[in-house]
């Protein structure tokens, strides 16, 4: 079974430097790759996905993540945060076959400071 | 507006109740998904539905059920609630019938609180 592990539990960066939130999994072959966004009282917001192809996926909102097969990750980045970026970060891993839901990891919440 | 229109916002029941979360899917949508959210257990899915059909089945608790109408709108059904089911529920649709690399699209949620 597929697994997700965000290292991070808190992080908390300046508005204006960049970002990088981890996210490792574990599956047997390569898998479907997403990662969202949840505000505070919303629900998650699909920010980019990973299909196949050119391991470096551009998101929405200027975020992107390369995936790393020989590392099993998939990080998230941005180069210049902003203050509306503060929210919770989940990475999530879905099989290419079968009727297995999405896995998401616990979540890493980003703070940011002026 | 995601497209999933989840109700109501709030809840908040006395243990030992029943209550009942809705959930429409996104237009087109003909998959739903049930996510409880917690702090401490994070994103747990609880069952799938695909055009009416039960597809997979996660950590839900006997206590809890659901389904999937013909209109695609589905219902999950939460009894003799415990104040551990105190939580933010989540419903997701789907085009597909398994992830096929499209991800989901989520409502805004539930938060049931159990006093």
């Amino acid at each position: 079974a597929q697994s997700v592990t965000q290292p991070d539990i808190h992080i908390t960066v300046s508005e204006g430097a960049s970002l990088e939130l981890r996210c490792n999994y574990s599956y047997g072959a390569t898998p479907y790759l997403f990662w969202y966004v949840q505000s505070p009282g919303q629900g998650l917001q699909l920010l980019l996905k990973y299909f196949s192809g050119d391991t470096l996926v551009q998101g929405i909102k200027g975020f992107e993540a390369e995936f790393k097969r020989s590392q099993s990750s998939f990080n998230l980045r941005k180069p210049s945060v902003h203050w509306s970026d503060a929210a919770e970060y989940f990475c999530a891993v879905g099989a290419r076959s079968g009727n297995t839901p999405l896995v998401f990891g616990k979540g890493t919440r980003l703070s940011v400071i002026a | 507006d995601s497209g999933v229109t989840q109700t109501p916002k709030h809840l908040i029941t006395a243990t030992g109740q029943r209550v009942t979360l809705r959930c429409s899917p996104r237009s087109g949508d003909l998959s739903v998904y049930w996510y409880q959210q917690s702090l401490d257990q994070g994103l747990q899915f609880l069952i799938h539905y695909y055009n009416g059909e039960e597809r997979a089945k996660g950590n839900i608790l006997e206590r809890f059920s659901a389904q999937q109408f013909p209109d695609l709108h589905s219902e999950l059904n939460l009894s003799s609630l415990e104040l551990g089911d105190s939580a933010l529920y989540f419903c997701a649709s789907s085009v597909a019938t398994n992830n096929r690399g499209y991800g989901y699209t989520f409502g805004s949620g539930t938060r049931l609180t159990v006093v």
